[in-house]
């Protein structure tokens, strides 16, 4: 079974600094990896996957994270946060085969942007 | 379009009451899903349809029954509901591949649920 860890509960930057959000998984092989944003009373808003190919993904809003197979990471990363980019962040794993197909949710991560 | 609507947003309900959630989607995914979400929590699922049929229930109260009248339509009965039971649910769909591989979910914007 795939399991996914965000080591970290909150995060706090100021605007216009350079963000990186830790994710590592337990698996396997190689899984399907997923970022999701979700603001105060939201739903989840898909930021980027990462299902093959190019390890560094890009995606909405400037986001872009990179897949470290080594290092069993997938972390997310932005040059220069803005004060909107404050939520919650969460990183999930699903198999690509053979298995569950429900991905598994990290805890979150707490994204404070300070002015 | 990407996108999977819910209604209601929000939902106060006593104990007694039955209400509804409902949740719809126009991608042609054929695997829909519910979830429960407390605060600053991730969410945990609660049932899965593929091809309008039950195919996971998370061990999840009786008080809590699901429906998938067609491909687009996802509901959510409620009825006797607990205090403990007020989060949010969230509705998510994917196509849903054979073998069993995980793809993308596209989650709606939740009903904010309270129950008295």
């Amino acid at each position: 079974a795939q399991s996914v860890t965000q080591p970290d509960i909150h995060i706090t930057v100021s605007e216009g600094a350079s963000l990186e959000l830790r994710c590592n998984y337990s698996y396997g092989a190689t899984p399907y990896l997923f970022w999701y944003v979700q603001s105060p009373g939201q739903g989840l808003q898909l930021l980027l996957k990462y299902f093959s190919g190019d390890t560094l993904v890009q995606g909405i809003k400037g986001f872009e994270a990179e897949f470290k197979r080594s290092q069993s990471s997938f972390n997310l990363r932005k040059p220069s946060v803005h004060w909107s980019d404050a939520a919650e962040y969460f990183c999930a794993v699903g198999p690509p085969s053979g298995g569950s197909y429900i991905p598994t949710f990290g805890r979150g991560t707490s994204l404070i942007v300070h002015p | 379009d990407t996108e999977v609507t819910q209604t209601p947003k929000h939902l106060v309900m006593g104990m007694t009451n039955k209400k509804s959630l409902k949740c719809e989607q126009h991608m042609g995914h054929r695997a829909m899903y519910w979830y429960k979400q407390k605060a600053k929590k991730p969410p945990e699922l609660m049932f899965v349809y593929s091809y309008e049929k039950l195919s996971i229930n998370e061990s999840v109260p009786s008080r809590f029954s699901p429906e998938c009248p067609n491909s687009s339509l996802l509901n959510l009965h409620l009825h006797a509901l607990q205090p403990e039971d007020s989060a949010l649910y969230l509705c998510a769909s994917s196509h849903f591949r054979r073998g069993s591989s995980t793809d993308t979910q596209y989650f709606g914007p939740g009903t904010r649920l309270t129950v008295l």
